[in-house]
């Protein structure tokens, strides 16, 4: 079974700093996808980015992007220019690769999470 | 519809009492996912659905819990004879087709239904 491990509870940074988010994670396949998903305080799962293993380049989305490690197995989330909007729970997720379109299952992994906080 | 909506949002109930959680995914979505997150932690997999089959319930934790989906679009999880230990943020996802090794895809969540027995 795949496990997600996010090992900072807390994380704060400067408003329009920048500040990276870690996760590590265990797998034996060599096919998959990882994911970063915002919750802010109003509960809702936001997704922010995502990474196909397949792909040597990290992939970014704005002020987001992602440092993606295979070999170590590590996937973590760099955010710049931080803003208020940006403060919530993150969290990193593991889907594995699906075998058949009729029968796959997609079903998400996820870590611990990782609260962070703004400071203006 | 617009997004995945869940009801009720909020349902408090005695310990021992039935209770049904409603999940309707938007629109056309093929796949629907029910995950249960506890305070403080990550959304945990519970069952996931294929149309109106359910391909995995592995993640159900006892046979207490329960879910169907029987014309391929609301789904409804039960939980029968409730504990406090399954108070907890109950999530429903919805995605537009079965997965595939390649393209791109998201897992659109609804906004939860949180379940306090007493």
């Amino acid at each position: 079974a795949q496990t997600v491990t996010q090992s900072q509870p807390e994380m704060s940074v400067q408003e329009a700093e920048t500040v990276t988010l870690s996760c590590t994670y265990d797998t034996s396949e060599s096919d998959y996808y990882l994911f970063w998903y915002k919750q802010p305080p109003s509960r809702q799962m936001i997704l922010v980015i995502r990474q196909e293993a397949y792909k040597q380049q990290n992939a970014t989305e704005n002020r987001f992007s992602v440092n993606f490690q295979k070999a170590a197995k590590s996937f973590s989330l760099k955010i710049s220019d931080s803003q208020l909007g940006d403060a919530a729970m993150y969290f990193c997720a593991y889907r594995s690769p699906v075998l058949s379109p009729l029968f796959g299952n997609e079903k998400l992994t996820f870590g611990t999470g990782t609260r962070l906080t703004i400071i203006p | 519809g617009a997004g995945v909506s869940q009801s009720p949002r909020y349902k408090v109930t005695k310990r021992g009492q039935d209770v049904a959680l409603r999940c309707d995914p938007i629109s056309g979505h093929v796949s629907l996912y029910w995950y249960r997150q506890a305070l403080g932690q990550g959304p945990e997999f519970l069952t996931y659905f294929n149309y109106e089959a359910q391909q995995d319930k592995s993640g159900l934790p006892n046979d207490r819990f329960s879910a169907e989906r029987p014309e391929g679009s609301i789904s409804t999880l039960t939980i029968q004879r409730t504990e406090q230990r399954d108070s907890a943020m109950y999530r429903c996802a919805s995605s537009s087709r079965p997965g595939t090794t390649l393209g791109r895809w998201e897992q659109f969540f609804g906004p939860g239904t949180r379940l306090t027995v007493l």
